[in-house]
């Protein structure tokens, strides 16, 4: 079985400053993990993912995350926050080959504040 | 380039009925994995399918089924719709089973909100 926790509901930011979002997941054997972002009404767009190799992953809009695999956590971020990347977003992971079976976190709401 | 297409995109049921969701994936993709996002929460798995085949199917009671076409679009299938139905529900497209290049990130369209009443 494997699990994606996002201990924080909603992170608030002020423009311009770091931003960390929280994820830590559990599984059974070599984790594939992925962070999506979701806007108001519309699907999850796919922002990076750690397979295997430098554990700093650098992904689309300026954001990156970092895989610990010691903690199992997988926490995403960004140098300097913008208003625009205000969304909800989403941590998953997967372990087997089956590429559409994805377990999915509950989601962290990011707002930045001007 | 389309992306991922489903529709309706909104749609409101009656309990009891049926519904029916459909997926265009990605040219060139050929897996196609269903999720059911309610308020609040995480999507869920539902199904996957890959050429025309079912494989892998979430905790979903038998209420639920799916297919896919040659062209390797998708339809979903909800009988007896009971209120606890309503959600986004999310299509996602990849490149088939991971493996190789296929690190297996995947390709959601806007989704088709179900409102059962």
């Amino acid at each position: 079985a494997q699990s994606v926790a996002q201990p924080e509901d909603q992170v608030n930011v002020a423009e311009g400053n770091p931003l960390t979002v929280k994820c830590t997941y559990s599984v059974s054997g070599n984790p594939y993990l992925f962070w999506y972002v979701q806007y108001p009404n519309r699907g999850l767009q796919f922002l990076l993912k750690y397979i295997t190799g430098d554990n700093l992953v650098k992904g689309s809009y300026g954001f990156e995350a970092e895989f610990n695999k010691s903690q199992t956590s997988f926490h995403l971020k960004k140098p300097s926050a913008l208003v625009s990347d205000s969304a909800l977003y989403f941590c998953a992971v997967r372990v087997n080959t089956n590429a559409g079976k994805s377990t999915f976190g509950d989601g962290t709401t990011l707002t930045v504040k001007p | 380039d389309a992306g991922v297409t489903q529709s309706p995109t909104h749609l409101i049921k009656t309990r009891g009925q049926h519904v029916t969701l459909r997926c265009s994936p990605i040219s060139g993709h050929k897996s196609v994995s269903w999720y059911q996002q309610v308020l609040g929460q995480g999507p869920q798995f539902i199904f996957q399918y890959y050429e025309k085949e079912e494989r892998g199917r979430g905790n979903f009671p038998d209420r639920f089924s799916a297919r896919q076409f040659p062209n390797y679009s998708s339809e979903l299938n909800v009988n007896a719709l009971l209120l606890g139905d309503s959600a986004l529900y999310l299509c996602a497209s990849s490149l088939g089973l991971a493996g190789g290049a296929n690190t297996g990130e995947l390709f959601f369209g806007e989704g088709s909100r179900l409102t059962v009443l």
